[in-house]
């Protein structure tokens, strides 16, 4: 079966730590997203990378990293520093180049702090 | 930055009858426009797109049209069923390595049909 996944899909924290979010492909995709989703809005791009061990900010990246050691990975870590982190987070994948540009999401994870 | 307006924000309509969504973009660079179904607690999943070289696009009870005069493209489905049901977004993109094929999403616009 070919696609993304991302686990768990829900998670719970307290306030001030940090937690990893897991997002894998197996699309053989140069590029990854992380997209936040909160109710009722559009998504909003947190992070990007086209190649691995390289990436670049999106929209809101303030309070938040990411590693690309492998090209199938691409976790996003929530910093104690993100001041509202509950919310939807999706994570996407797509070629760069070639034709075809959709982006594949995932079924997100679901995080909640208090 | 890009910038994405979708309206309206949500709609309900008649089993069978149509259903029409708008979005508006700010940057004429822009050259890729998807459009993204989102049901609960899903992942969005691609229902159609469209590239600027394209004036329409039709799949089965789909289609998407785009005036890149006036910077705004629309979604369209007709017959509509109970199972198009969703959340859908629109999107904006400029499509190429350099650019990342980054997607900036409107609002989205929750569409309910009644049986």
């Amino acid at each position: 079966d070919g696609g993304i996944t991302q686990s768990p899909k829900y998670l719970f924290r307290k306030e001030g730590q940090n937690v990893t979010l897991s997002c894998e492909q197996n699309l053989n995709h140069d590029a990854m997203y992380w997209y936040r989703q909160d109710p009722g809005q559009g998504l909003r791009l947190i992070y990007y990378s086209q190649i691995v061990n390289d990436f670049q900010k999106g929209d809101i990246a303030e309070g938040y990293s990411v590693s690309r050691e492998k090209k199938e990975s691409f976790p996003l870590t929530v910093t104690s520093a993100q001041k509202n982190p509950t919310a939807f987070y999706l994570c996407a994948s797509s070629i760069v180049t070639g034709g075809g540009y959709e982006q594949y999401f995932g079924p997100g994870t679901r995080l909640t702090v208090t | 930055g890009e910038n994405v307006e979708q309206h309206p924000s949500t709609l309900s309509v008649q089993e069978g009858d149509s259903a029409v969504i708008k979005c508006t973009y700010s940057d004429s660079a822009s050259n890729y426009f998807p459009w993204y179904k989102q049901e609960l607690g899903k992942g969005p999943q691609l229902i159609i797109d469209i590239r600027s070289n394209v004036g329409e696009k039709k799949d089965q009870r789909i289609a998407v049209t785009l005036n890149k005069t006036a910077k705004h493209f629309s979604l369209h489905i007709t017959e509509t069923q109970p199972e198009d049901s969703a959340v859908y977004f629109c999107a904006a993109s400029i499509i190429g390595k350099a650019a990342g094929n980054k997607l900036t999403f409107g609002g989205g616009t929750r569409v309910l049909v009644k049986p």
